[in-house]
């Protein structure tokens, strides 16, 4: 098993560009989540998804689009980079929210 | 709204003592509070966790206490070691939705 797998490890935006971090599993998970991590602020959720087809809003969505059109996969969407989207990116998966998550490795990215 | 709040931010113990870290949350309905180590670039990872019908848990050096009464619960490391130095967050979720919410984090310092 891979686990839990993110492209790319390291990006560099300029503002107002757009992009899309992938992540994809192979637990056969149904819930996925995506967090960003900033010194200081902990790892702060997203967007999450507790099956295909079905997503919703964490604490901090503003700014990113989710979808889950499979169980493997849950891209998240940067439509118009801004500098405060400068951070560290997680995703993770586990069977359910209340059960172990899987995270993933991380993309590192800079919006100048 | 759910909140999570963990101290101390940062923690430095001399090899072979313990390290206590405490979270306390709001929501009387959070039932899952796991614990995670994240290690220099990489994903979290889980180390215990525990529901509210236990109120204690160990596991080697590890253990985690729960006081439902008082809503807190702390994290308790004895006989540490070098590779114990990383960055803990606790973490709590509820029957209301299907978030976990992390807390802020704490660095521990493991000092020769």
């Amino acid at each position: 098993n891979a686990g839990v797998t993110q492209t790319p490890k390291f990006q560099v935006l300029k503002t107002g560009q757009s992009m899309t971090l992938q992540c994809a599993q192979d637990m056969n998970h149904e819930y996925m989540s995506w967090y960003r991590q900033d010194p200081g602020m902990g790892l702060r959720l997203i967007h999450y998804s507790v099956g295909a087809g079905i997503t919703d809003q964490g604490e901090v969505p503003n700014g990113y689009n989710v979808s889950r059109s499979t169980t493997e996969d849950f891209p998240l969407r940067l439509l118009s980079a801004a500098p405060s989207q400068t951070s560290v990116y997680f995703c993770a998966s586990s069977y359910s929210s209340s059960s172990e998550q899987y995270f993933g490795p991380g993309t590192r990215l800079t919006v100048t | 709204g759910e909140n999570v709040e963990q101290h101390p931010s940062t923690l430095s113990v001399q090899e072979g003592d313990s390290a206590v870290i405490k979270c306390t949350y709001s929501d009387s309905a959070s039932n899952y509070f796991p614990w995670y180590k994240q290690e220099l670039g990489k994903g979290p990872q889980l180390i215990i966790d525990i529901r509210s019908n236990v109120g204690e848990k160990k596991d080697q050096r590890i253990a985690v206490t729960l006081n439902k009464t008082a809503k807190h619960f702390s994290l308790h490391i004895t006989e540490t070691q070098p590779e114990d130095s990383a960055v803990y967050f606790c973490a709590e979720w509820g029957d209301r939705d299907d978030k976990i919410i992390f807390g802020k984090g704490t660095r521990l310092h493991i000092l020769p």
